[in-house]
């Protein structure tokens, strides 16, 4: 099945800093999502983002299909990002849409 | 909308006990997902549907089945549960395509401790 590597694996940041976590994943996909668990456990989806770039408030993503790879941005952060990011991906096949996810990073944001 | 339910939000069950985990979605989503997080491992694709009447088996089926006979509910039963099941499960569901987003939503998650 497809392989899906997320990095870093953990991130300690200051607040107002800025970061990058990266997604690779190893084979064509037609649905990327980005989520984010917060410490409570709850899973919030952020982007659907199969291709191209979104932005939202201070999160941006960026998927390159072509060079199989996904990125997400979050720019001046806050405590309240602390959590488990998660990137996953999915190919069509046939009915099926099935979603691979990585093993995440997690990011802790210090005041 | 409620979203996606799951019910309950936590159990306990002594080893070979059985049970049924409930998901309920009011968002007339197609595909639905059973979905286990264990520490370190990300979330593993346990059983899924992509419709009424039809189940598949995901990365990690065994000791696991479920059932789709409303197009709102997915049911997760553990027939003799196992300590290795410990864990906690989340379903999730996926409409179609809508304004340029085919978003997975997820349920809040029941924690199981077997045991």
């Amino acid at each position: 099945g497809i392989q899906v590597e997320q990095s870093p694996p953990d991130l300690i940041l200051q607040e107002g800093a800025n970061s990058t976590l990266r997604c690779n994943f190893s084979d064509s996909v037609n649905n990327l999502q980005w989520f984010h668990q917060n410490p409570w456990g709850q899973l919030i989806n952020l982007f659907y983002i199969p291709s191209g770039t979104k932005q939202n408030g201070r999160l941006s993503a960026t998927t390159v299909a072509t060079e199989r790879y996904s990125l997400l941005y979050i720019s001046s952060s806050q405590t309240t990002d602390s959590g488990v990011y998660f990137c996953a991906v999915g190919i069509s096949s046939g009915s099926a849409r099935q979603l691979t996810f990585g093993s995440g990073t997690q990011l802790t944001v210090l005041p | 909308n409620a979203g996606v339910t799951q019910t309950p939000k936590f159990r306990v069950l002594k080893t070979g006990q059985s049970m049924t985990l409930l998901c309920a979605q009011d968002m007339n989503h197609e595909y639905m997902y059973w979905y286990r997080q264990d520490p370190g491992m990300g979330l593993r694709l346990i059983h899924y549907s992509v419709g009424e009447g039809t189940t598949a088996k995901g990365e990690v089926p065994d000791g696991y089945n479920v059932s789709r006979l409303k197009k709102q509910n997915f049911l997760l039963g553990l027939e003799s549960a196992a300590p290795s099941q410990t864990s906690v499960y989340f379903c999730a569901s996926l409409g179609r395509e809508f304004r340029g987003n085919r978003r997975v939503c997820f349920g809040p998650g029941t924690r199981l401790t077997v045991l």
